[in-house]
This record gives C-alpha cells, structure tokens and sequence, in this order.
C-alpha cells in the first residue's frame, strides 16, 4: 500500500467553481501535512500546512482527519492561476525526518 | 539569497557512464533531500541528509550515492548509470523544527535536473 495515495484526476472546473481534494496517508504516526502545488515543469513549492484544526489561507481551505487519516483542500472561485498539479505531502514522524509525497492531482481552471 | 540551486539543469549520459549533481542552498537549512520524479510515481526520496557529513537512504537508494561535506551542498552521484535513472532531480533543504517533534518543516526545491540516459 502507497504511503500517501490521491485521485490523480484531472479535475476540469469552470472559472469561479469550487473544488476539492482528497488524500489518504497509511502510516497512522504521521505527524505533520501539507499541500505543495507544482507548475508543469516546474518545482513544487509550498501551498500550505495542514493543521490539526483545519486552516484557511484566502480561497484555500484545509482539513486534516485524523481518525480516518485523511486530508483535503478546498478551492474556492477558482481562478486561471490555480491550474496546476496539486502535490499531498506526509512527514510521519517515525521515519525521521522523510517526506512522502502523493502522485499529485491535476487541476485546469477553464475561462 | 538565491535559494536552493541545481547543477546541471540538463544531461544527457550514456549507459555506464558516471555523473555527479549539484545541489547548493544560501538558507543555511540543516536537512537536505534528493527526489526523482517520474510519471505516475510522485516524487520519491532517494537519500537525505540531517547534517553536514551525515547521510541517510530514502525510498529509492539503489544506483545512487551522496555526500554532504558543506553544510550547504548536496551531492548526489550515479556511478553507472541505467536507463531506469532517467527521471528529474529534486534537491530541497529544510530547517530543523526547535522544541521538539518536527512539525510543519516547510521543504524548498531547487529547479530540478532533466536527466536522460540513453
């Protein structure tokens, strides 16, 4: 089983819709969780942190659920800008400091 | 401050053929980290390194060595490479969390290397 599995889509949405992700994670003693967003070609670069008790930063919203170890990000009035591969990412804190990264889920925003 | 850097950029080996990559970062971050990327697999750690002169094995170390000498490089080397090492190279650094478990440790990437070996 994948430590971090996500639906890799893609997720075609009309400008202004609203969005979400899903992502699992396997190993239970993880600890720490975040959204990177990576540009075709590009690297990947930090999105947000997930908090244990939910966070919000402007259109972005994310959930972390512990007791069924999982996480989401919500995408409000999508924009143009926001096409781009969305990266879930797991620091389970009995690995050291190792990261494991989900396959990405592929978001294109159409005018 | 540039942040995290890559050498090369692009490549292009033979089978067999040897190779050594760059990776440098200015934010005088304690961990560094190697990732290959391919279609389908995300990206998986190949060696990490919590400090100068220490290293450790990832996910996926076979084929691969490192070496952190200096608190801001980070080597990776491909001493016979195989086309199954075709793939693009991360390098990130991350700072050490203080009081305790590290918790919310930002990664920052390096531009990546496109390697191809024919």
């Amino acid at each position: 089983r994948k430590e971090v599995e996500q639906d890799p889509g893609p997720f075609n949405v009309p400008e202004g819709a609203t969005v979400a992700f899903n992502c699992t994670y396997s190993n239970s003693a993880s600890q720490s969780f975040f959204w990177y967003r990576q540009d075709c070609r590009k690297e990947p670069k930090l999105l947000m942190s997930v908090y244990s008790s939910g966070n919000e930063d402007g259109r972005f919203t994310a959930q972390l659920n512990r007791a069924s170890q999982y996480i989401s990000l919500l995408i409000r009035d999508s924009k143009l800008s926001d096409s781009a591969t969305y990266l879930c990412v797991v620091n389970p804190s009995d690995t050291g400091n190792q990261f494991y990264f989900g396959t990405g889920t592929s978001l294109t925003v159409i005018p | 401050n540039a942040g995290v850097t890559q050498t090369p950029k692009f490549r292009v080996l033979k089978t067999g053929q040897s190779m050594t990559l760059l990776c440098a970062q200015d934010m005088n971050h304690e961990y560094m980290y190697w990732y290959r990327q391919d279609p389908g697999m995300g990206l998986r750690l190949i060696h990490y390194s919590v400090g100068e002169g220490t290293t450790a094995k990832g996910e996926v170390p076979d084929g691969y060595n490192v070496s952190r000498l200096k608190k801001q490089n980070f080597l990776l080397g491909l001493e016979s490479a195989a086309p199954s090492q075709t793939s693009v190279y991360f390098c990130a650094s991350s700072y050490l969390a203080s009081g305790g478990p590290n918790y919310y440790n930002e990664q920052f990437f390096g531009p990546g290397t496109r390697l191809t070996v024919l």
